[in-house]
């Protein structure tokens, strides 16, 4: 069973373009992350949301978390080639400790 | 910052065969370590949670005598792969989470494991 439905699953769009990368639950999260991992490397946090409705911004990247904190999207603004990776939400239900479960991810190609 | 260090970064052993990773975090003490396995194009899969000095949760499905875990100290731990199969063959990934919280895991940078 996957606990963070991540949508879309793959992504091209051209440099300048913008996109959003939803994660969705049906359980409640403590506190949701996103990661971008390159090829052969693991996870480097992006971000951590903790609290229901919060948004961050990350330079050129946009963080929002759910209100009743089940869901998070991630919102990039001008893409640049730079962007392209696979980016990663995960996080650890409240009733399971702290073990991240993370989202099937989003491999996004962003071309000049 | 937070720094783990994972090792080998690639290993290629034969069918048969067991092969150790290592997991250490370098500049804080880690309580948790967490295995994971990724799959070509897929996300990360939890495969066990190790406590220091206590026996290791696996996660459903996972084989506790396959994928041996042992973290005997607040610095390493170690997963092994026992006689390893062609289906092994997967990244592997650690993260470990410190005393202090329990947002910012840190990831080591994974151990490309090829069984021929």
């Amino acid at each position: 069973t996957q606990l963070l439905e991540q949508s879309p699953q793959f992504l091209s769009i051209q440099e300048g373009e913008n996109l959003t990368v939803y994660c969705n639950s049906s359980s409640v999260f403590s506190s949701l992350q996103w990661y971008r991992q390159e090829p052969g490397e693991g996870p480097v946090l992006l971000v951590t949301v903790v609290t229901g409705g919060e948004v961050k911004k990350l330079k050129r990247l946009t963080f929002q978390f759910g209100d009743a904190r089940k869901d998070s999207s991630l919102h990039i603004t001008a893409a640049q080639p730079g962007d392209t990776g696979l980016y990663l939400c995960a996080g650890a239900p409240v009733y399971s400790g702290y073990a991240l479960n993370f989202g099937k991810g989003t491999s996004l190609l962003v071309t000049p | 910052g937070a720094v783990v260090s994972q090792h080998p970064s690639w290993v290629i052993c034969k069918s048969g065969t067991s092969v150790k990773i290592e997991c250490r975090s370098l500049d804080f003490q880690a309580t948790t370590m967490f295995w994971y396995r990724q799959f070509p194009k897929q996300s990360l899969m939890l495969m066990a949670t190790s406590n220091e000095g206590s026996k290791a949760t696996y996660e459903q499905g996972v084989e506790k005598d396959k994928f041996l875990i042992n973290h005997a100290s607040l610095t390493l731990s170690t997963l092994t792969v026992t006689s390893a199969h062609p289906e092994d063959s997967s990244f592997y990934i650690c993260s470990a989470a410190g005393t202090e919280s329990n947002y910012g895991y840190t990831f080591g940078s994974g151990t490309r494991l090829t069984v021929v």
